[in-house]
């Protein structure tokens, strides 16, 4: 099935750790992107890259770091500079033509203790 | 500052009435506005979008309506039935930029 996988659903980490998530699609969409929730807000743009190679901050990108060497893949690592990692965390691929909608993975639930 | 605003935070309707949600945003570069569904511990799923040459844009029981000078959209869902109860997400994007600026959600209660 064509689609975006997160991995793990559920990650525990313990304070001042790098951690790093997954993210993988097989819609050959050219665009992926990174977004953090937290309780009551709406989602916040942390990175996204529109082609392999490259990829831009989004608004929060502060304590994350991103690497897009292969199309299918655009892992996020939260650094220990993150203040507050703690939160649930999206990751969605979009192509590259416009008016399009971007499709999002289940998410990432990262709990630092 | 916030781009795109969903002002209530939650709406609750009974089924099989008319669910109202609304959205607002302050950059006119937008052109491109969607409506996502959410459920907790879940990513969105797309449900329908509307682009700035529209004034509106009909799927089944969704339709969005966009209204440019008011810069103001809203999602009407008729009839309204239980399983609609989720968080709903409005969302923009501008030109080539794909990536989209979210509001905070407004949490639909459909009450049978």
């Amino acid at each position: 099935d064509g689609g975006i996988t997160q991995s793990p659903k559920y990650l525990f980490r313990k304070e001042g750790q790098n951690v790093t998530l997954s993210c993988e699609q097989n819609l050959n969409h050219d665009a992926m992107y990174w977004y953090r929730q937290d309780p009551g807000q709406g989602l916040r743009l942390i990175y996204y890259s529109q082609i392999v190679n490259d990829f831009q901050k989004g608004d929060i990108a502060e304590g994350y770091s991103v690497s897009r060497e292969k199309k299918e893949s655009f892992p996020l690592t939260v650094t220990s500079a993150q203040k507050n990692p703690t939160a649930f965390y999206l990751c969605a691929s979009s192509t590259q033509a416009g008016g399009t909608e971007a499709f999002f993975g289940q998410g990432t639930r990262l709990t630092v203790v | 500052d916030q781009q795109v605003k969903q002002n209530s935070p939650s709406l609750s309707v009974q089924e099989g009435r008319i669910s109202i949600l609304n959205c607002d945003y302050t950059n006119s570069m937008f052109d491109y506005f969607l409506w996502y569904k959410k459920y907790p511990a879940e990513g969105p799923t797309f449900l329908i979008s509307i682009s700035s040459i529209k004034d509106k844009n009909e799927d089944g029981r969704f339709t969005v309506f966009l209204n440019k000078s008011a810069k103001h959209l809203s999602l009407h869902i008729v009839p309204s039935q239980p399983g609609d109860s989720a968080v709903y997400f409005c969302a923009a994007s501008r030109g080539s930029a794909r990536q989209l600026t979210f509001g905070s959600g407004t949490q639909l209660t459909v009450l049978p």
